[in-house]
């Protein structure tokens, strides 16, 4: 069965350092994402991405974040200067239009601890 | 705006109960979809129901059902026969439909704990 891929499944870096995320979508999906949980709390949308470009974004994702789709199959996220609070698990999910809604299948998500 | 509350930080149930998770939103979209998600101690995250805000009957799927009343703005997920494996986080979510690209917004979560 297809599923959403993420590299790396942990990443330690330094505060002020940049780090790049990699997802894998499902092939044949349209609809691309990024979500962040900060350990014990809820899942936070960041970005959705469609058609080669952001659609929506939140409060959350400011200048610090872009993502881009660089190939055609991988979709990243940049964080360019982590800060201490961007420490996180942060999750990839890509979906497809089914009926009236996008049913998104989530990655394993990668651990990112900025120290 | 967009809101799931889940009041439940965490609930108990015996091994081959039903539990119900509770969840209520609120938004002023008159199309909408709500979703369940299950987090188990590993961390990914697994779909496990989905209920439009137009569909006429509470979505069912396998021993997962969405109790949806409409007009307490409540979409509470039964598990019937509990098993150990549904010890997990369960996460309430609710997105826009139509020209909506589906971003979902969460509530704070359940831990569900079965009991042997």
């Amino acid at each position: 069965e297809p599923e959403v891929t993420q590299t790396p499944s942990h990443q330690v870096t330094q505060m002020g350092q940049e780090v790049i995320l990699r997802c894998v979508p499902i092939s044949n999906h349209l609809y691309f994402y990024w979500y962040r949980q900060i350990l014990g709390q809820k899942v936070e949308f960041l970005v959705s991405f469609y058609n080669n470009e952001i659609s929506e974004k939140s409060e959350i994702f400011d200048d610090q974040f872009s993502v881009e789709r660089p190939d055609g199959s991988n979709f990243t996220l940049k964080i360019r200067s982590t800060k201490l609070e961007d420490s996180a698990m942060y999750f990839c999910a890509s979906a497809l239009r089914r009926g009236g809604y996008n049913e998104q299948f989530f990655g394993p998500g990668t651990r990112l601890t900025v120290l | 705006a967009q809101k799931i509350t889940q009041t439940q930080p965490g609930m108990f149930v015996q091994e081959k109960e039903a539990v119900t998770l509770d969840c209520t939103y609120d938004t002023s979209d008159p199309s909408y979809g709500l979703f369940w998600y299950k987090q188990p101690s590993s961390g990914e995250m697994i779909f496990l129901i989905y209920q439009g805000s137009y569909d006429q009957q509470n979505a069912t799927e396998g021993r997962y059902s969405l109790n949806f009343q409409k007009a307490r703005k409540s979409a509470n997920l039964v598990i019937s026969a509990s098993q150990l494996g549904d010890s997990a986080m369960y996460f309430c979510a609710m997105s826009g439909v139509g020209g909506s690209q589906g971003n979902l917004i969460f509530g704070k979560g359940t831990k569900l704990s079965v009991k042997p």
